[in-house]
């Protein structure tokens, strides 16, 4: 029972343009949500948030967009860049501070130059 | 500040050895997390411990895996007798306090190989 879904597994762009990564949830007690930037052979790198009471948050080139009645939460990097390149994972929690997270299987970027 | 240190970054056992996977926690933090990350999957949560004990084990296969974070010292995801189907990435992530485990820092993990 996948709870927290990402349906592309991968994704290419050029270099400039926006990159929008989705995620699904089916578990209406999640009430926060992160994105996780992993490079291969490394650890996960927190990147953004967002709790259930916002709509969207916005970091920099990255914004995360939240759909509660939908179950649905978007990430856009604009612009794009090669850097950005890697996998990155949906997770959630069922309460901020919760201890578990519940990963998305990601969704690979690649920008291209 | 080293971040979470990990070892070893590569193991490979046979089927029926040990596992011993060892994290250390960024410096001042004393809450860790282990997940697994399963070839083509995201990662599984596994256990959450706080020096000395065990908090949240809910995740942690029912036999062959344990895990321990002892006073002094790393914490430790044992496997016993491991299996083929073990081989994966297991990430470890520490965090300051309780209730901040959705802002835990990860380590590079260490990716075991079961021969």
């Amino acid at each position: 029972d996948q709870q927290v879904k990402q349906n592309s597994p991968s994704l290419s762009v050029q270099e400039g343009r926006i990159s929008i990564l989705n995620c699904d949830y089916t578990n209406s007690m999640f009430d926060y949500f992160l994105w996780y930037k992993k490079y291969p052979a490394e650890g996960p790198t927190f990147l953004i948030s967002i709790s259930s009471i916002k709509d969207k948050n916005e970091d920099g080139r990255f914004t995360v967009f939240l759909n509660k009645s939908a179950k649905h939460l978007s990430l856009h990097i604009v612009p794009s860049q090669p850097g950005d390149s890697a996998v990155y994972f949906c997770a959630a929690s069922a309460q901020r501070g919760s201890e578990k997270l519940v990963f998305g299987k990601g969704t690979k970027l690649t920008v291209n130059p | 500040n080293a971040g979470v240190m990990q070892n070893p970054r590569h193991l490979v056992r046979r089927r029926g050895q040990e596992a011993r996977l060892r994290c250390s926690p960024m410096k001042g933090h004393s809450h860790v997390y282990w997940y697994r990350q399963l070839p083509e999957e995201g990662l599984k949560f596994m256990v959450y411990l706080q020096k000395e004990n065990i908090i949240d084990e809910s995740g942690m296969p029912k036999e062959r895996f344990s895990a321990e974070f002892p006073k002094e010292g790393p914490s430790i995801l044992r496997i016993q007798q491991v299996v083929r189907g073990d081989s994966a990435a297991y990430f470890c992530a520490s965090s300051p306090r309780l209730g901040t485990g959705t802002e835990a820092f990860f380590g590079q993990g260490t990716r075991l190989t079961v021969v």
